[in-house]
């Protein structure tokens, strides 16, 4: 079975810190996604990439930017934390578009 | 505006008991139809993965089915465990949209004994 791993499972980090959230998968996927999911509000799309390098935005992409130097690490990187990005963020891989995502365990960040 | 929305919003029920949600979408041109059951503090796993020419598909006392014709999607779950206790996403995506699917807000589970 494919892996993804983010690196932690709860962080907190102070209002205008610079912060990485890392992640990992196994299985050689073109495609990896990061999510942040807030109550009542769903997944919502942060970013994505299709290839090393690559990059495309998604539905919420301001206050965050991406990188992709290696097929298998996708970093998730919040230039200058605010409260209001608080959240469980998520990361994914997909196969192809006819298969499904595999997430990883979240991480749970709090911005005081 | 592609959207996916789930109903109940929440669903209690007693273990042993059977359940189907329901997941209605606007997605086009329609690709697949996910369901995941997320645990909670944990991300998505997914149950099935469903195209246009299925309308059934299992997985254990997991049971997806698929209407194409009016966009609607229903999860049964048979005999149902305490483990059962989730949120249940459905996730449309739509052709030649890369990487860019639509999820529902999810239904909340809980199975009491």
């Amino acid at each position: 079975d494919v892996k993804v791993t983010q690196s932690s499972r709860y962080l907190v980090k102070r209002t205008g810190e610079k912060v990485f959230l890392e992640c990992v998968q196994d299985m050689d996927h073109e495609n990896m996604f990061w999510y942040r999911q807030d109550p009542g509000l769903g997944l919502r799309l942060i970013y994505f990439s299709y290839d090393v390098k690559m990059k495309e935005k998604g539905d919420i992409p301001e206050g965050y930017s991406v990188s992709r130097e290696k097929k298998e690490r996708f970093s998730l990187i919040l230039e200058s934390a605010s409260t209001n990005q608080t959240s469980m963020y998520l990361c994914a891989s997909l196969r192809t578009e006819g298969s499904s995502y595999t997430f990883g365990s979240g991480t749970r960040l709090t911005v005081v | 505006k592609n959207q996916v929305e789930q109903s109940p919003q929440s669903l209690i029920i007693l273990e042993g008991k059977n359940c189907t949600l329901q997941c209605n979408y606007t997605v086009s041109p329609f690709s697949n139809l996910r369901w995941y059951k997320q645990d909670t503090g944990r991300g998505p796993v997914s149950l099935t993965i469903m195209t246009f020419s299925e309308n059934t598909k299992s997985n254990g006392r997991y049971t997806a089915t698929l209407d194409a014709d009016t966009k609607q999607s229903s999860l049964h779950i048979t005999a149902s465990q305490l483990s059962d206790s989730a949120s249940y996403i459905c996730v449309v995506s739509a052709s030649g949209r890369r990487g860019k699917s639509t999820f529902g807000d999810g239904t909340t589970l809980t199975v009491k004994p």
